[in-house]
Order: C-alpha cells, then structure tokens, then sequence
C-alpha cells in the first residue's frame, strides 16, 4: 500500500539553530503534503502546507519544500526557539484525495536551550 | 466558536463493553474523520465522512462503527471493546474546498482492560 516515510524520528538542536525533517511518499498522484505539529498531550495543529504545483511556500520561521520528481518534501525551521520543541507529522494525500491522508510516523524536535 | 469538540476526554473500558465517543465541530465543514494514534505510529485513519449521509472506511476500521449524525456531529462506536482499542482517539473536520487540511478536536484517552 502507499505510505510516508518520515526522518529522522527524533532530531535535537541547539537554540537558534535550523531543523530540517524530510519526509518521502509513494503515491505518485499525491497532490497534497501538509505539515503538522502536537505538542505533548495536545491536538495536531496545522502549521504549513503545500499543493503539487508549488515547489516552496514560507511562512515566517518555517517553509516547505516539494520534489515531485523525487517524491519527497521537506520541512525547515529556522532560528529554532524554545517554544518549537513538539512532535512533528508530514502526511500526503492519498491520490488526489480531497479528503483522506496517509501520515509520517512523526518526530520529535528537541531544542536545547 | 468551540472548533472541534470531542467527548469524553479520558475512558476505561473492560473488554467486552461497548462506548460511543461523541464528536461535534461548529465550523460548517463538509468532512468529518476518526483518527487513532497510537505511540510511534502517527496517525491511523479509521472512519471519514465526506458530507451528511455519507461514511467510509479509512485504514483500520474493524471493531468501530460510525455514524453522521447530521452536518455537526459524527460518533465512532465500538461495540465490543478490545485491549488492543487502547488508544488515543482524535476527530477532525474540514472543508472540502481547502482540501483535507483539518481541524483536530482535543482527544479521547481510551485504555481497555
């Protein structure tokens, strides 16, 4: 079946620092990759997302990247604070799926303070 | 405006019992989905409706049961609790027009013994 894959599981960088997580999917026809981040004991919340026919987007601190071609994108974190340390989960569309996704097994970002 | 609204928070089960978590999202959205996480393996897709009076299947259905009650609410059943069903339960909502990008509700902590 298709699937996620999601590295690396748990990534610790020094405050300040970037942070980069990669995820690769194996739908060819995915055309829909968001980004989400949950906090210990809290909710998946959206932080970013992308569409197929976007190779970056930014906003703020973080961007996504997409490689169609490789089949992979990619989470950046720049100037890393404190307050970024959560668990983070890449999912793509199954298909062109308005409606279902397929999830990375997440990781966990540790920022040393 | 509450979002998405999940009830109850926290439940122990015997194996055998039955319960109905309960979910209801105030955002008019179209899609309704169950998720399970269980530890180091993201997110699991175990019901989704895509509009009122539609339910399909996700990934891992057996042993739930769902309904869509109206536009507002969509319940996840199980009928016969098992200890693997130990789990933390999350619905979400979205609107169709955004593609799947979802609103979580805050989680139901299920233990079956």
């Amino acid at each position: 079946g298709e699937n996620v894959e999601q590295h690396p599981s748990t990534l610790s960088v020094q405050e300040g620092d970037s942070a980069v997580i990669k995820c690769t999917y194996s739908d060819s026809a995915s055309n829909y990759f968001p980004w989400y981040k949950q906090e210990l004991g809290k909710r998946p919340q959206l932080i970013i997302d992308i569409r197929s026919n976007v190779g970056e987007k930014k906003d703020q601190r973080i961007a996504v990247t997409l490689n169609k071609t490789a089949k992979h994108f990619s989470l950046h974190i720049t100037e890393t604070q404190p307050e970024d340390s959560a668990v983070y989960f890449c999912a793509a569309s199954i298909g062109d799926s308005n409606y279902q996704l397929i999830w990375g097994a997440g990781t966990k970002l540790i920022i040393k303070p | 405006n509450a979002g998405v609204t999940q009830t109850p928070k926290f439940q122990v089960l015997k194996t055998g019992q039955s319960m109905t978590l309960q979910c209801a999202q105030d955002m008019n959205h179209n899609s309704m989905y169950w998720y399970r996480q269980d530890p180091g393996m993201g997110l699991r897709l175990i019901y989704y409706s895509a509009s009122e009076g539609t339910t399909d299947k996700g990934e891992v259905p057996n042993g739930y049961n769902v309904s869509r009650l109206n536009k507002r609410e969509f319940s996840l059943r199980l009928e016969s609790a098992a200890p693997s069903q130990t789990s933390v339960y999350f619905c979400a909502s979205s609107t169709r027009d955004r593609g799947p990008g979802y609103t979580f509700g805050s989680g139901t902590r299920l233990t079956v013994v």
